[in-house]
């Protein structure tokens, strides 16, 4: 029940493309997700956020999608870029972040 | 303003040896967190310190990991009898209140080597 399930591992898209992300969780007591950005040897960036009362949450190029009957989320970039080239996690929570495992995305020029 | 500092950014060490990675918050911040990140993995979450008391220590693996936060502020995380399986990135995070929903604004992190 703790679990959040992240596809895909990785992601390729040519710049200007809308790579999209997929989370799903279990456990209905979450009431936090956020996204976050990670480039190597950094730590993880807040980069958007959503709580289960709004189904969807933009923030410039950034859009998160909330579906609570199913239980998942979706992240969603906008006119992509090559310096959005970075591995993002998607988490839930109520105290403590549960992460998912990843997606690593390539935007290529 | 800073943001969260972690110290050493690197450390290498011999299975069997003892370890203390420290963590500076961002200043005024309640919450403290700790989340252990394994290559290609995401962090998982080993302590929460609301002040100096720890609020949620369900993810130490075992007894050879201890964290303190003496005066509500700094933290140091320790780990007594190092293994291999120890190597990781240790993350730090804090909050400006914690409880349900915060966000978490996390440290460089510390990369842990046990040779």
């Amino acid at each position: 029940q703790q679990q959040v399930k992240q596809s895909p591992q990785s992601l390729i898209v040519q710049k200007g493309g809308i790579p999209i992300i997929n989370c799903a969780y279990e456990n209905t007591a979450f009431d936090y997700f956020p996204w976050y950005q990670q480039f190597p040897g950094k730590g993880p960036a807040l980069l958007i956020a959503i709580r289960p009362d709004v189904s969807e949450k933009k923030e410039g190029r950034f859009t998160i999608s909330f579906n609570k009957s199913a239980k998942q989320f979706s992240l969603h970039i906008m006119d992509s870029q090559p310096g959005d080239s970075a591995t993002y996690f998607c988490a839930a929570s109520r105290r403590k972040l549960i992460f998912g495992q990843g997606t690593e995305l390539s935007v290529k020029p | 303003g800073a943001g969260v500092s972690q110290t050493p950014s690197n450390k290498v060490t011999e299975k069997g040896k003892y370890v203390e990675l420290r963590c500076d918050p961002i200043s005024g911040h309640t919450a403290l967190y700790w989340y252990r990140q394994s290559l290609g993995q995401g962090p998982e979450f080993l302590i929460y310190f609301q002040g100096t008391g720890a609020a949620d220590d369900s993810g130490l693996p075992n007894d050879r990991f201890f964290a303190v936060r003496p005066e509500g502020s700094v933290s140091t995380l320790k780990i007594q009898r190092t293994e291999r399986g120890d190597s990781a990135v240790y993350l730090c995070a804090s909050s400006p209140r914690g409880g349900r929903g915060a966000t978490q604004y996390f440290g460089p992190g510390t990369r842990l080597t046990v040779l």
